[in-house]
C-alpha cells in the first residue's frame, strides 16, 4: 500500500516569487508519481509526472518536480508565480501498472498580488 | 475539453434517492476508473474497468454503489438510497499509453 502526505495545506505567496510546494510519499514498491492542480470546480489536470528516468521532471506551466528515492519526496517547484497559478494541487502515488492512484490532501496555493 | 466527459456536471437530490452518474471515456482506452473528491479531501480511489470486466472495488464502495461498464465503452456510477454522506464530486478518469490518468470534469453530488 502507498500513502502520500502533502505537509502544507495552505501556501500563500506574492506574485513573481519562488514557490515549493511538499510531497512525501511511503511505499513498499517502486513508484509512480504525480502531480496535478485542481482550479475550482474543475476536475483534475495533470502538471507534470515521474515514471523513471531523469529525477527531475519538467511540466506544464512552468513548473518542475524533483524525485528523491532516499528522501521519499518529490516536491513541486515554480521559480516564479502568476495569480493564474492559484488553485489545489494534488501529488499522486502509485505502486503499479494499474494506475490506482493515492492522493493527498492537497496544498491549497494562493498566489497574492 | 478535456476528452473524458461526464454527466450531470451537478446534482441535488433528497436523502433517500437514487442517483446515477455517467462517464464517456476517451474511446480508444480501455481503463476506466471512478474517485470520490469529497471537500478538503484528496480524490479517493472507489473502482476500475479493463474494458468490461470490474477489476477492483475499493472498501469506499458500499452495498448501495454500483458500477458498470457495459460493452467496455461508457461507464455509470448508481448510488441508491442516497444518504447526506454520499455529497462530494465523482471524478471519472482513463489511462494514456504514456502512463497518466486523464481526468473528466467531475459529477458534483448534494444530498439534501
Amino acid at each position: 500500500a502507498q500513502s502520500v502526505t502533502q505537509l502544507d495545506s495552505q501556501v500563500p505567496v506574492f506574485e513573481e516569487a519562488p514557490v515549493e510546494l511538499r510531497c512525501n510519499y511511503s511505499s513498499s514498491v517502486s513508484v509512480y508519481l504525480f502531480w496535478y492542480v485542481q482550479y475550482p470546480n474543475q476536475g483534475l489536470q495533470l502538471l507534470l509526472k515521474y515514471l523513471s528516468g531523469s529525477t527531475l521532471v519538467k511540466g506544464i506551466n512552468g513548473f518542475e518536480a524533483e524525485f528523491n528515492k532516499s528522501q521519499t519526496s518529490f516536491h513541486l517547484r515554480k521559480p516564479s508565480v502568476h495569480i493564474s497559478d492559484t488553485a489545489e494541487y494534488f501529488c499522486a502515488v502509485t505502486g503499479g501498472s494499474n494506475y490506482k492512484l493515492t492522493f493527498g490532501k492537497g496544498t491549497l496555493l494562493t498566489v497574492n498580488p | 475539453d478535456t476528452g473524458v466527459s461526464q454527466d450531470p456536471r451537478h446534482k441535488i437530490t433528497k436523502r433517500g434517492q437514487n442517483v446515477t452518474f455517467r462517464c464517456d471515456p476517451i474511446s480508444e482506452h480501455n481503463r476506466l476508473y471512478w474517485y470520490r473528491q469529497t471537500l478538503g479531501q484528496g480524490p479517493e480511489f472507489l473502482t476500475y474497468f479493463q474494458n468490461e470486466a470490474q477489476l477492483e472495488k475499493s472498501r469506499l464502495l458500499s452495498d448501495r454503489f454500483s458500477a458498470e461498464r457495459p460493452k467496455g465503452s461508457f461507464s455509470t456510477l448508481e448510488i441508491q438510497r442516497t444518504e447526506q454522506g454520499d455529497s462530494a464530486m465523482y471524478l471519472c478518469a482513463t489511462v494514456f499509453p504514456t502512463g497518466e490518468l486523464f481526468f473528466g470534469e467531475g459529477s458534483r453530488l448534494t444530498v439534501l
